[in-house]
């Protein structure tokens, strides 16, 4: 049971939108640290997506976005490919764990 | 461009020790944090350890608190994982990953392409 909550899975058709949420609690988000998404294709180690709740590394598609409120997270991805299809997860600074902690992650089908 | 490239995995016994090293190229090594996560077979991410940049401050998961050690060497760009008492539910594959600017909330901006771990007998 990960201290960071995410929904085990979501589906969406192409050209959805779909969204991802992450439920933390007063120690992590809403501590004010930082909360980053990552994405996990097929077989392939995680790549950075969102950092600091809302920014896009250089490379990633707008069609990926975050927000914040509260305690919670969530990853929005709009316009959905097939390629889309992964494993994704949320990450941020737990002070009560004094460590990093991440989501269980949420896997995504591109039905 | 950033590498990042473990090795040291393979097979050992439970109660046995094993070193991973990860290699690190395309940035000013000793200037950022690095991590250890890992992933259990089918499971979710694991965070396992920080290291500071200088390498003097450290924090470690619960479950491998005093069993594994992380360390850094800024002369040879390298990171290290000394992992002891090895119990079966360490079986993942372990990924190296920097962390960004900043220091414990900082994101893990880029990653190797992790390196397997299996404790069976």
């Amino acid at each position: 049971q990960s201290v960071l909550t995410q929904p085990p899975s979501v589906s969406g058709a192409p050209g959805q939108r779909v969204t991802i949420s992450c439920t933390g609690s007063s120690s992590n988000i809403g501590a004010d640290y930082d909360l980053h998404w990552y994405q996990q294709l097929p077989g392939a180690a995680p790549k950075l997506l969102i950092y600091g709740f809302s920014n896009r590394p250089s490379g990633v598609p707008d069609r990926f976005s975050g927000s914040k409120s509260g305690t919670s997270a969530s990853l929005a991805i709009t316009g959905l490919q097939a390629e889309d299809e992964a494993d994704y997860y949320c990450q941020s600074f737990d002070s009560s764990l004094s460590g990093s902690v991440f989501g269980g992650g949420t896997k995504l089908t591109v039905l | 461009q950033v590498e990042l490239v473990e090795s040291g995995g393979g097979v050992v016994q439970p109660g046995g020790s094993l070193r991973l090293s990860c290699t690190a190229s395309g940035f000013t090594f000793s200037s950022y944090a690095l991590h250890w996560v890992r992933q259990a077979p089918g499971k979710g991410l694991e965070w396992v350890a920080v290291i500071s940049y200088d390498g003097r401050n450290t924090f470690y998961a619960d479950s491998v608190k005093g069993r594994f050690t992380i360390s850094r060497d800024n002369s040879k760009n390298t990171l290290s994982l000394q992992m002891n008492s090895l119990r079966v539910e360490d079986t993942a594959t372990y990924y190296c990953a920097k962390g960004g600017p900043g220091w414990l909330d900082a994101e893990l901006d880029n990653w190797g392409q992790g390196t397997l771990v299996t404790v069976s007998s």
